[in-house]
């Protein structure tokens, strides 16, 4: 059984469409985040959130919006795509809040703006 | 603020030979430090974790690393390298207030025949 799912795994739309990205664990952790990862493979946070609660919110266009129906879930909707959100996209899951709780990862989205 | 350096975007190893990755760490609080792989076209993996406790830390895979406070640094070693181990390291730090890993920029370790 997959712990952290996405979908899709590929990504491949025109500058200006909207898309969204699906992430689901089963792990029963309270906390999920969102991270990009750069074409050099920088990899940094852009949302979190803990039993369906925001409480990371880096500096992110909000054309990007994080949706978190139930804690199992966290979606990730993106409007206006520019060629620069060309990334992959990481969903992880944590037991709860503590900086020592084990992040679990998913397997990424590769997005491709064309 | 917290900071991850790793020394070397790529390594290259021949198989049976030591690994050896470079992390340096910059925090203000005591740290706490992961180094997590990320295998082709895969997400990221925990390798261990550093939470003040021993300073040497044993992870998967037969990786091990080792907490130097005098150095600010976390490298990760493996006595013997396998094909494998052939994938993208990632050092990170969190601490104190901080609820997010800051991660470093990885290396890409490659293992010869």
């Amino acid at each position: 059984d997959t712990a952290v799912s996405q979908t899709p795994k590929y990504l491949v739309t025109q500058m200006g469409n909207d898309k969204s990205i699906k992430c689901e664990q089963n792990l029963g952790h309270d906390t999920m985040y969102w991270y990009k990862q750069d074409s050099k493979k920088f990899l940094k946070i852009m949302f979190s959130y803990n039993n369906k609660e925001l409480i990371i919110n880096e500096t992110v266009p909000n054309r990007f919006s994080p949706k978190s129906p139930d804690k199992a879930h966290l979606n990730l909707h993106i409007n206006s795509l520019e060629l620069g959100d060309s990334a992959v996209y990481f969903c992880a899951s944590s037991k709860g809040t503590s900086n020592l709780d084990t992040q679990y990862f998913g397997p990424g989205t590769r997005l491709t703006v064309l | 603020a917290q900071s991850v350096t790793q020394l070397g975007s790529h390594v290259s190893v021949s198989e049976g030979a030591l690994v050896l990755l470079r992390c340096n760490y910059s925090s203000s609080v005591p740290p706490y430090l992961f180094w997590y792989v990320q295998y082709p076209n895969q997400g990221l993996q925990l390798l261990l974790k550093y939470t003040s406790a021993a300073t040497l830390v044993k992870g998967i895979n037969g990786f091990e690393a080792e907490f130097k406070k005098s150095e600010t640094s976390f490298h990760l070693t493996k006595p013997s390298a396998h094909m494998s181990d052939a994938a993208e390291y990632f050092c990170a730090v969190t601490g104190g207030s901080a609820r997010q890993l800051t991660f470093g920029s990885g290396t890409q370790l490659t293992v010869l025949p």
